[in-house]
């Protein structure tokens, strides 16, 4: 099957930086997802990686390394508005069938002032 | 507002019952995604459909269906409901059928099984 780790709960203050880790393990690889989701609400896109590097985009970069089945999830300049649940997601095929995304628990972040 | 419309947003019913859910994609996104999401399991994969057709099935338990009609609406029923069926259901639409592309969520319905 696919499975997901990824921190349950981080604190950050606000104006820092924090980096959310996933590790995943997957056949079939076919891109990796961060979304962001605040309590009660919908998920919402933050950014897809399906070659190794980094992807910036604003505050938020995301970086993948396939071989060790790693993303990280680089928020800066964080803000109150950053508190939220953070969810790395997997598309894969883990029985060799159609690729079907799995999420992982998510991290919830918490920003301090 | 992401452009995915779900109803109804809350829907309480009794153990044993059955419900229709539903979801209207984002215009011109031929892939609808369904999910659950409890407290103690994350958000699950559930079934996705592209195009009228069944794509690719998650942990969908034998007592849910769904489909997708030829406007690209879909409904999630849920049948002989049970008390650990209570969760948020989310859908999601996108323009690809392989999951390579940004999803948009709606807003979800909350099922409450009592």
């Amino acid at each position: 099957g696919q499975n997901i780790d990824q921190p349950t709960e981080m604190t950050a203050t606000e104006g820092a930086i924090v980096q959310i880790n996933c590790t995943y393990q997957t056949s079939g690889f076919n891109g990796l997802f961060w979304y962001q989701q605040h309590a009660g609400e919908a998920p919402t896109f933050l950014s897809y990686n399906v070659l190794d590097g980094l992807e910036e985009k604003g505050r938020f970069s995301s970086f993948l390394s396939r071989s060790k089945g790693y993303s990280y999830l680089l928020l800066k300049e964080l803000q109150m508005k950053d508190s939220a649940s953070y969810l790395c997601a997997v598309s894969g095929r883990p029985s060799g069938g159609s690729y079907i995304p799995t999420f992982g628990r998510g991290t919830s972040l918490i920003v301090h002032p | 507002d992401s452009g995915v419309t779900q109803t109804p947003k809350h829907l309480i019913t009794a153990t044993g019952q059955r419900v229709t859910l539903r979801c209207s994609p984002r215009s011109g996104d031929l892939s609808v995604y369904w999910y659950q999401q409890s407290l103690d399991q994350g958000l699950q994969f559930l079934i996705q459909y592209y195009n009228g057709e069944e794509r690719a099935k998650g942990n969908i338990l034998e007592r849910f269906s769904a489909q997708q009609f030829p406007d690209l609406h879909s409904e999630l029923n849920l049948s002989s409901l049970e008390l650990g069926d209570s969760a948020l259901y989310f859908c999601a639409s996108s323009s690809s059928g392989v999951m390579n592309t940004e999803a948009f969520f709606g807003q979800g319905t909350r099922l409450t099984v009592v």
